[in-house]
């Protein structure tokens, strides 16, 4: 099993610009989460889902957007891009709630 | 929301020291898990730990959820042990905004050759 897995792992974006971390899972869990992380600073939950068809937001999710069409893939999409988005994106999967998750191995963005 | 709080924020130790890391919470939680942030910023699963004691190797945890609180001990520091330690806690009941780990601002370890 890869666990999971997220492309790219460092991007540059110019102000204004949009784009979309991939994020899939081979665990068959139902749920997914995306978090970000800023120097020095825990994680912080951007959106989640419980489900294919199923997504909400966590505690920071303006300026993002998610979709969950399949159980596998949880893609996360910046709109507009903004310097304060620039961060370390993590994405997580469990099998419910109350369960052990596990990590991707981040995608660094940087936004100028 | 639940409130996380880790203990001491930076630690340096020599190699072979044990160190001990500390985890106080809020509120009841159901799930609670420990992580290595590795400097090349992985994040590895530690232990998942709601409650009672877990050995694997030279890291231990153990996890008061009466008293809210959770010890991760390493034993005989290697440098490879360097690197952030976090927390999450997952809070007890369901629905909403408890989906979710809500994670604690990390232990940094420095471990010298």
């Amino acid at each position: 099993n890869a666990g999971v897995t997220q492309t790219p792992k460092f991007r540059i974006l110019k102000i204004g610009q949009s784009m979309t971390l991939q994020c899939t899972q081979d665990m068959n869990h139902n749920y997914m989460y995306w978090y970000r992380q800023d120097p020095g600073m825990g994680l912080k939950l951007i959106y989640y889902s419980v489900g294919a068809g199923i997504t909400d937001k966590g505690e920071v999710p303006n300026g993002y957007n998610v979709s969950r069409s399949t159980t596998e893939d949880f893609p996360l999409r910046l709109e507009l891009a903004a310097p304060s988005q620039t961060s370390v994106y993590f994405c997580a999967s469990s099998w419910g709630m109350n369960t052990e998750a596990f990590f991707g191995q981040g995608t660094r963005l940087t936004v100028v | 929301g639940i409130q996380v709080e880790q203990s001491p924020p930076d630690l340096i130790l020599q190699e072979g020291a044990n160190s001990t890391l500390r985890c106080n919470f809020s509120d009841s939680v159901n799930n609670l898990q420990w992580f290595h942030q590795n400097p090349w910023g992985q994040l590895i699963n530690l232990f998942y730990i709601p409650s009672g004691t877990k050995q694997n190797g030279r890291l231990s945890a153990t996890t008061v959820a009466t008293e809210r609180y959770s010890l991760l001990y390493i034993s005989s520091s290697q440098t490879t042990d360097s690197g952030v330690y976090f927390c999450a806690v997952e809070m007890a009941g369901s629905g909403g905004s408890n989906y979710k780990l809500t994670f604690g601002k990390g232990t940094l370890l420095t471990v010298n050759p």
